[in-house]
Order: structure tokens, then sequence, then C-alpha cells
């Protein structure tokens, strides 16, 4: 059963354009997260987020940020997509630090950039 | 650094045997916790089976069940009686109790023939 909600399904865009995608958990987890799965199915953590703090990998571009209405929620954003973005973006959550409980994921956004 | 490492890229195994995937692990942490999980072709990922860091007894869950060796930073998942439906990408994932992060593994794909 889908906890993680996550929308658009597939996005189709040009470059330049911005995008965002959203996230919704109903499992009342403290923590989100987004993750990119290209072509060769890597999963590459982009951002870990909680209200207290929010993570960054520092291998993602600044053209990518995430939003916050409440722990809820994270969307993210890209402001102006570049080829290389073309990718499957997964959201996930989880309990708080120091937790044992496993992530949670979404079905994922998968991004097109032509 | 790459904190989960799975150097098998592709297994191929004929149905009803039985297969084992390897993975191993970096950490400083004394407590972390340990995942796998199963992404079908549909692209959803799936929590499968956890091994807690200071548990002895390795975790089982239906078919699946792991293969802990602490002193060598290795959880190797088994399947059992493999199944067609089995076939799929399967994640390492480790969490360290001192932090949000959980790292992934880069994968193995999984084909179970008939």
């Amino acid at each position: 059963e889908t906890a993680v909600f996550q929308t658009p399904n597939y996005h189709v865009t040009q470059v330049g354009n911005e995008v965002s995608f959203n996230c919704k958990q109903t499992l009342g987890h403290d923590t989100m997260y987004w993750y990119k799965q290209d072509s060769k199915k890597l999963l590459k953590i982009m951002f870990s987020y909680n209200n207290k703090q929010l993570i960054v990998n520092e291998t993602v571009p600044r053209r990518f940020s995430p939003q916050s209405s409440d722990k809820a929620h994270l969307n993210l954003r890209i402001k102006s997509v570049e080829p290389e973005d073309s990718a499957v973006y997964l959201c996930a959550s989880s309990t708080p630090e120091g937790a044992n409980t496993e992530v949670f994921f979404g079905k994922g956004t998968r991004l097109t950039v032509v | 650094a790459q904190k989960v490492t799975q150097t098998q890229t592709s297994i191929s195994v004929v149905e009803k045997t039985t297969v084992t995937m390897d993975c191993v692990y970096e950490t400083r942490d004394s407590s972390y916790f340990l995942f796998w999980y199963k992404q079908t072709a549909s692209g959803e990922i799936v929590f499968l089976i956890r091994q807690d860091s200071y548990k002895k007894e390795n975790a089982t869950v239906g078919h699946y069940s792991l293969n802990f060796q602490k002193p060598k930073s290795s959880i190797g998942l088994i399947i059992t009686a493999t199944q067609i439906e089995d076939s799929a990408v399967y994640f390492c994932a480790m969490r360290e109790r001192s932090n949000n992060r959980i790292f992934f593994g880069d994968g193995t794909q999984l084909v179970v023939k008939p």
C-alpha cells in the first residue's frame, strides 16, 4: 500500500524550463528525502530534510532545491533543467535519526528533458 | 567514498534454486542498520528485510534471509526457492544511527529463468 505519493508520474520539458515535483507522505514520518535514479539504476541521494535540518548532497547542482510546507510534504524544484537532469526522481520518508525503520519510497517521477 | 558496495552487477539463476547477493559496507558508527530493497520492473522500490548491527542472529522473512558477517562488514541476501517474480533489481542499504542519511549500493539485477 502506497503511503508516499508523488506527482506527476511523468514530465517532459525543454531545456531551460523550471519544473516542480510534489511529494506527500501519510506515515507521520519526520524525515523526507529526494533521490535521483539514473538510467543505470544508480540511486543517489540529493536531499534529506526534517524540521530541524536540511542536508544537501554536495554534488547536487544549485538549480535543484527542496521546498517544504510541513513535515508531510517535500517538493523538488529544478530552476532551469539541463539534459542530464533526465532521470527518475524518487521521494522517500522515514522516522527520525537513530531509528531502525526502513525508508518508504514513492513510485517516482520520470523527467525527460528534450 | 562508496559506503555500500554491491559487486555483482547481474545474476541469472534457474527458478527454485537458491541465490546469494553480496553487499559490503563501510561505517565508523558502532550502531547501524542494514536493509535490502527490491525494485520491480514497474519501478516501485519495496523494503524486504532488515538487520540491526547489534543483533547476532541473522534476520529471516519468508524466503529471504540474511548472512550477516559483522567482522567482514558484510550483509548478504539469500533468496531460497527463487520464483520468476523474484526477477528485479536488489539494493543493499545502510543507515547509521548517528545521522539521517541512508546509503544505497549500486544494485544487483537478478534474473530468474524457468
